[in-house]
């Protein structure tokens, strides 16, 4: 079985700065997907990046980014010119690949709050 | 697209009624989960459906939880007797058909209070 581990129960930052969110997992798999998810206090649960393991490349979505090491099996969120409205809980999570359905195993969770 | 609708958004009840969950997923996708969010657990999936069919259904707690989906724009998540132990949020998603992994859309929630 799967496991996630997020080890940061919470984390703050100062508009505009950079943070950092921490992310291992466990598997014998090597066909795989990772996923951030933003929980905001309306509790809709949003995908903010995903990574498929066979790219060695980090993914980017503006100002977030990733710094996946598989051999590690390290998975972080970077999120730079933090924004007001980033506070929200994250969520890592992990996917089994090799078909289209199955289930995410997700961590605790990290609140994150940005202060102005 | 409406999105996931999950109703009702609130529940409050007490010990021992029946609680229905509902959920309607986005058109078109063909699988759909349901997950419970609470402050011990986390995120856990609880069962998921691909073609109205139940493919993994060992999140369920015990008995007292079952679901359903009888066709493929609903589902629906039952607990007969609540316990406050089951207060939580429920989420719904969905997922379309594909040969890779496609993103799941969650739903707004649930919160569920049982007195």
């Amino acid at each position: 079985a799967q496991t996630v581990t997020q080890s940061q129960p919470e984390m703050s930052v100062q508009e505009a700065e950079t943070v950092t969110l921490s992310c291992t997992y466990d598997t014998s798999e090597n066909n795989y997907y990772l996923f951030w998810y933003k929980q905001p206090p309306s509790r809709q649960m949003i995908l903010v990046i995903r990574q498929e393991a066979y790219k060695q490349q980090n993914a980017t979505e503006n100002r977030f980014s990733v710094n996946f090491q598989k051999a590690a099996k390290s998975f972080s969120l970077k999120i730079s010119d933090s924004q007001l409205g980033d506070t929200a809980m994250y969520f890592c999570a992990f996917f089994l690949g090799g078909t289209s359905y199955g289930k995410l195993t997700f961590g605790q969770g990290t609140i994150l709050t940005v202060h102005p | 697209d409406a999105g996931v609708i999950q109703s009702p958004r609130h529940e409050v009840t007490e010990m021992g009624q029946e609680v229905t969950l509902r959920c309607k997923p986005i058109s078109g996708h063909n699988s759909l989960f349901w997950y419970r969010q609470t402050m011990m657990r986390g995120l856990e999936l609880l069962i998921y459906f691909n073609n109205n069919v139940p493919i993994d259904d060992s999140g369920m707690p015990e008995d007292r939880f079952s679901a359903k989906m009888p066709n493929a724009s609903f589902s629906t998540l039952k607990i007969q007797p609540s316990e406050p132990r089951d207060s939580a949020v429920y989420f719904c998603a969905s997922t379309s058909p594909g040969q890779v992994y496609n993103e799941q859309f969650f739903g707004p929630g649930t919160r569920l209070t049982v007195l």
